[in-house]
């Protein structure tokens, strides 16, 4: 079983709709859990980190996590042209704290 | 703004040459990470390394892979002997804390062709 599973999109949204990505892990031991974006040919970067079953907002974004479900997902509200970008799930593993697992990640295009 | 540093940003080496990616992680992070991305794959956890020793590794950073902190700034990841599927994006991140607890800053990447 892979540990970190994600739709691989493409997933299309219009520019200010809401978009809906999910993530499923198998660690049901993971702890922390982490929605990075990245853009074509550069780094991930952090957009939020979530620890504890329910909802955590920080702007647009909305992160939801479900540990009885090892489900996690992100909105975005309003999305925007500027988030069109590849979201990728990561998943802190049961036996090391400092192992973060990526998930193969979900593309985002949002169309003007 | 802080920012993790990797030289150089494009690396073309020849099979079986050795090869040294370098980092320069943010100045007070003490856990130090690289991931390599294959184009098109995902991210993939290669090695953790703490307070100058290596605290987690992954089934990918066999015998040909070491880390170095050969000073107070640089994180080094050396490959021995590069092979074709070698080839990839690596990333040097860094942070505060363990990074199951966490952000981790990631690096702009240095892209390993091997030919």
């Amino acid at each position: 079983q892979k540990e970190v599973e994600q739709n691989s999109g493409p997933l299309s949204v219009p520019e200010g709709a809401i978009a809906s990505l999910n993530c499923t892990y198998s660690d049901r031991g993971s702890q922390s859990f982490f929605w990075y974006r990245q853009y074509s040919g550069k780094s991930p970067e952090l957009i939020m980190f979530i620890y504890s079953n329910g909802d955590k907002e920080d702007g647009r974004f909305t992160a939801q996590l479900n540990k009885a479900s090892q489900y996690v997902s992100l909105l975005i509200r309003d999305s925007q042209p500027s988030d069109s970008a590849t979201y990728l799930c990561a998943v802190n593993g049961k036996t090391s704290y400092d192992k973060v697992i990526f998930g193969p990640g979900t593309s985002l295009s949002v169309i003007p | 703004e802080p920012e993790v540093t990797q030289t150089p940003s494009h690396q073309v080496t020849q099979m079986g040459q050795e090869v040294i990616l370098r980092c320069v992680p943010i100045s007070n992070h003490l856990y130090f990470y690289w991931y390599r991305q294959i184009l098109g794959q995902k991210v993939e956890f290669l090695v953790s390394f703490y307070n100058n020793e290596i605290s987690e590794k992954s089934e990918i950073f066999d015998d040909q892979f070491s880390v170095e902190r050969p000073d107070g700034s640089n994180f080094t990841l050396k490959i021995r002997s590069t092979k074709l599927e070698d080839s990839a994006m690596y990333f040097c991140a860094s942070s505060e804390r363990p990074a199951g607890n966490t952000e981790a800053f990631f690096g702009q990447g240095t892209r390993l062709t091997v030919v």
